[in-house]
């Protein structure tokens, strides 16, 4: 089956630093990698995806980019804000299965 | 709308106790799933209904009845839990689970915060 890992656990920023997130998988059939941010006491909301067909995608100040030869993909925020705190979740769905594999988490902190 | 609401938001109980977890969505979506969250992990898939039909069981314990009246509804029945299934416990919906619909955007609820005692 699918196995995501992801890199870092932790990340500290400082306020307007930029912060990537990798992620790599297992199962080279996965097409589907979508990015959840959760904030404290709420439930993961989706923030980017991206699909196998496509190499990087951009949304304001936040990109994905995808490598399917070494499966694994990034995320990256720039300009990062306090706001951007929280846990990351990476997620990783194959033409099999019909659930996310989810990433380990890593907990980002914009330091003001 | 593009909203999944949970209710309620925090529930504690007593491990002979009965409860309901209830999850709704209007968005059209015929998938339907539950996930259970620990502190400091990622979600955990318990179940998933497609077209109001159990479509995945992880294997979940049978203290956890999943019910789906219709499309826009989801319970989770809790029957003698047990402490270690205190957790942060997570609806999502998804358009869709056929090949129709390969790339299926699941959107979260906020979660009930389940304290067992």
């Amino acid at each position: 089956g699918e196995n995501v890992e992801q890199h870092p656990s932790t990340l500290s920023v400082q306020e307007g630093d930029s912060a990537v997130i990798k992620c790599t998988y297992s199962d080279s059939a996965s097409n589907y990698f979508p990015w959840y941010k959760q904030e404290l006491g709420k439930g993961p909301q989706l923030i980017i995806d991206i699909r196998s067909n496509v190499g990087e995608k951009k949304d304001q100040r936040i990109a994905v980019t995808l490598n399917k030869t070494a499966k694994h993909f990034s995320l990256h925020i720039t300009e990062t804000q306090p706001e951007d705190s929280a846990v990351y979740f990476c997620a990783a769905k194959g033409l099999q299965g019909q659930n996310f594999v989810f990433g380990p988490g890593t907990r980002l902190s914009v330091l003001p | 709308d593009t909203e999944v609401t949970q209710t309620p938001k925090h529930l504690v109980m007593g491990m002979t106790n009965k409860k309901s977890l209830k999850c709704e969505q209007h968005m059209g979506h015929r998938a339907m799933y539950w996930y259970k969250q620990k502190a400091k992990k990622p979600p955990e898939l318990m179940f998933v209904y497609s077209y109001e039909k159990l479509s995945i069981n992880e294997s979940v314990p049978s203290r956890f009845s999943p019910e789906c009246p219709n499309s826009s509804l989801l319970n989770l029945h809790l029957h003698a839990l047990q402490p270690e299934d205190s957790a942060l416990y997570l609806c999502a919906s998804s358009q869709d689970l056929t090949s129709h619909h390969l790339y299926n955007e699941q959107f979260f609820g906020p979660g009930t915060r389940l304290t067992v005692l």
